[in-house]
């Protein structure tokens, strides 16, 4: 199972709106809806931002936003911040694995 | 709000084995698995294994069938993930997580703080 692909760097200016795409095939992104996205600040476990493609769990700041369409998921951060700064991973459900698979992380800078 | 609890760093010789532990505290496995994600250093996130302890189903990644175990203590509301045969390339910090779904994984929204393990002769 290949890890899906990530953009290896995003960055943009405070206030501003980034995407990170994450593209996987119709075997894992394309199929069921189980699409996540995980934070990752330097030293840090990552932490859950979404889950089932665009749901956020309850104390994550509506800022983050999933969405998904065919084999490509997204998470946009809105209004962006200083403290987003961190590594960004997507993660599926596959129909190769029950584990799942992990995006290969996109590192966020805000300039 | 339950909390994963992860065993101490480990420092082991090549061709050895470590076994790193995760306790849930403040609530139970409860329908949710626990899953193991390792992260060499400077990399990125790598499944290992996921274990649904009231069910006793067990899966491993592929590339570590084999050379890894993971099994539950109920009554301690402990699992336990053991790496054999350790090489350098296990050099990592390996997390356990609490992972939601049965057949497939949906995500997984609690996280130990991690265990570095290096693999050293």
């Amino acid at each position: 199972q290949s890890a899906l692909t990530q953009p290896a760097s995003v960055s943009g200016s405070p206030g501003q709106s980034i995407t990170i795409s994450c593209t996987g095939t119709s075997s894992d992104v394309g199929g069921d809806n189980y699409v996540s996205w995980y934070q990752q600040e330097p030293g840090k476990a990552p932490k859950l931002l979404i889950s089932d493609v665009n749901n956020r769990p309850s104390g994550v700041s509506n800022r983050f936003s999933g969405s998904k369409s065919g084999n490509t998921a997204s998470l946009t951060i809105s209004g962006l911040q200083a403290e987003d700064e961190a590594e960004y991973y997507c993660s599926s459900s596959t129909t190769s694995s029950p584990l799942g698979v992990f995006g290969t992380g996109t590192k966020v800078t805000v300039l | 709000q339950m909390q994963l609890v992860q065993s101490g760093a480990e420092v082991k010789k090549p061709g050895s084995s470590v076994k790193v532990s995760c306790k849930a505290s403040g609530g139970t496995f409860s329908s949710y698995g626990i899953g193991w994600v390792r992260q060499a250093p400077g990399q990125g996130l790598e499944w290992m294994g996921r274990i649904i302890p009231m069910l006793d189903m067990i899966n491993y990644a592929q590339k570590f069938q084999g050379r890894v175990t993971i099994i539950a203590d109920k009554s301690t509301s402990t699992v336990h993930m053991e790496l054999s045969s350790l090489r350098s390339e296990d050099t990592a910090v390996y997390y356990c997580a609490r992972a939601a779904g049965l057949e497939t994984t949906y995500y997984m929204d609690i996280w130990g703080k991690g265990t570095p393990v290096t693999v050293s002769s």
